[in-house]
Parts: C-alpha cells; sequence; structure tokens
C-alpha cells in the first residue's frame, strides 16, 4: 500500500498565475482533505471532499478550488497566486464512515511564489 | 468552533530526559484529541488519538498522552528521549459531530541534545 501520495513535490509559480496539485488517498480510503501549512505554523484546514462534492471547507476565499474524482483521488486548485500562498499543502485521506480511522497524510507539496 | 494552544515553540532536552508537550484546547463538549508529530521534509503521523474511555492513552514510539477534562489539556509524555524523537509535534482537536476535520496547533519543535 503506497499510503497517501502527492505530486508534485515542489514547485515554483509566479505572482497571478494558477497551479493545480494532486493526491491520490490510501487505498480504502474515500475522504481527502487539504491543509495549508506556512512555515512554523501548523497545518490549516481547507476543504473536504467526499462523493465528488466539496463537503466542508476552511475559511480560504473562492481562489481555492478543489476536485474529487470517481476514484477517490483529489485535485487542488489555486487561482491567481499571491506571494502569501508559498506554503507546503497537505492532503489527508480518510474514511468517512468511520470516525474513528486514523487520517493519514501525504509528504506535501511545497509551493513557492516568486 | 474549537482551538488548540501549544504555549511551548521549542523545547529542549537531553537524550535518555523525559518530555512532556503541553496542549490545551477549547472546545464545549468533549473533543476527540490527537498528536501528530512531522519529521523534516514529511508529511503528519498520528502518535496516538483519544476518542473516549480511558483518559491515557498509549500510542507509537513510547508516546503516551493524558486527557483532563478539569484542565482542557492533552499533554504528551514520554518517559526516555531519544535523538530520533527531534522534529514538529502539533496537537489537533476535533469535533465529533460532522466529519473529521482536526483543527491543530501551532507545532512544538522538540530539540533533542546527545
Amino acid at each position: 500500500d503506497a499510503g497517501v501520495t502527492q505530486s508534485p513535490t515542489h514547485l515554483i509559480k509566479t505572482r497571478g498565475q494558477q497551479v493545480t496539485l494532486r493526491c491520490s488517498p490510501k487505498s480504502g480510503h474515500d475522504t481527502v482533505s487539504w491543509y495549508q501549512q506556512a512555515l512554523g505554523q501548523g497545518p490549516q484546514f481547507i476543504f473536504q471532499y467526499y462523493e465528488e462534492e466539496e463537503r466542508q471547507r476552511g475559511n480560504f476565499p473562492d481562489r481555492f478550488s478543489g476536485h474529487q474524482f470517481p476514484n477517490y483521488s483529489s485535485e487542488l486548485n489555486v487561482n491567481a497566486l499571491l506571494l502569501g500562498d508559498s506554503a507546503l499543502y497537505l492532503c489527508a485521506s480518510s474514511l468517512v464512515t468511520d470516525y474513528n480511522t486514523e487520517a493519514f497524510f501525504g509528504q506535501g507539496t511545497r509551493l513557492t511564489v516568486v | 468552533a474549537q482551538s488548540v494552544t501549544q504555549p511551548d515553540i521549542h523545547i529542549t532536552v537531553s537524550e535518555g530526559a523525559s518530555l512532556e508537550l503541553r496542549c490545551n484546547y477549547s472546545y464545549g463538549a468533549t473533543p476527540y484529541l490527537f498528536w501528530y508529530v512531522q519529521s523534516p521534509g514529511q508529511g503528519l503521523q498520528l502518535l496516538l488519538k483519544y476518542f473516549s474511555g480511558d483518559t491515557l492513552v498509549q500510542g507509537i514510539k513510547g508516546f503516551e498522552a493524558e486527557f483532563k477534562r478539569s484542565q482542557s489539556s492533552f499533554n504528551l509524555r514520554k518517559p526516555s528521549v531519544h535523538w530520533s524523537d527531534a522534529a514538529e509535534y502539533f496537537c489537533a482537536v476535533g469535533a465529533p459531530e460532522g466529519s473529521y476535520i482536526p483543527t491543530f496547533g501551532r507545532g512544538t519543535s522538540l530539540i533533542v541534545h546527545p
């Protein structure tokens, strides 16, 4: 089992550009959550996807959007990038029907906006 | 809304010494509580979790944590620290209702001296 995989591992973008990050959940998991972790901070919840729909959303602007595919993989899209969007973006997968299920995290995508 | 406070940004201990990392949470009812560890360049790994029952929780890598409702605390402990324990530690709180969405503290960086 490969666990949660994220791609790419590192990315450099210019202000105003758009970026897409990808996540494949752990086998058997149906729910994907995205987090932003700024340097020296804890992860901040962006949104969660289940059954290809956004279930919950944190306090992030509409520039942040996502998608979940039938195979449960997910994408995070960020439009009109700002310097402040530079962060480690983490994906976590879990099983929605079991709240005792551990959420597994990927290694993250390090996004640098210049 | 739930929140987490980790009052110590950095903790330095000698190898073999005992460790306690502090975590205080804010939530109106009994929360779900978690401790995660993040090594440099890595995602988050779950050390232990508390949902209900015994307030002393055993985790992986020799860690334990105790839920104290009266103090709204969930401190992480280890009797003897190893050099490989040097990492960032995050406490998180999740609301039992709805889906699994943990709110993270800002983290405590553990430095281990030989």
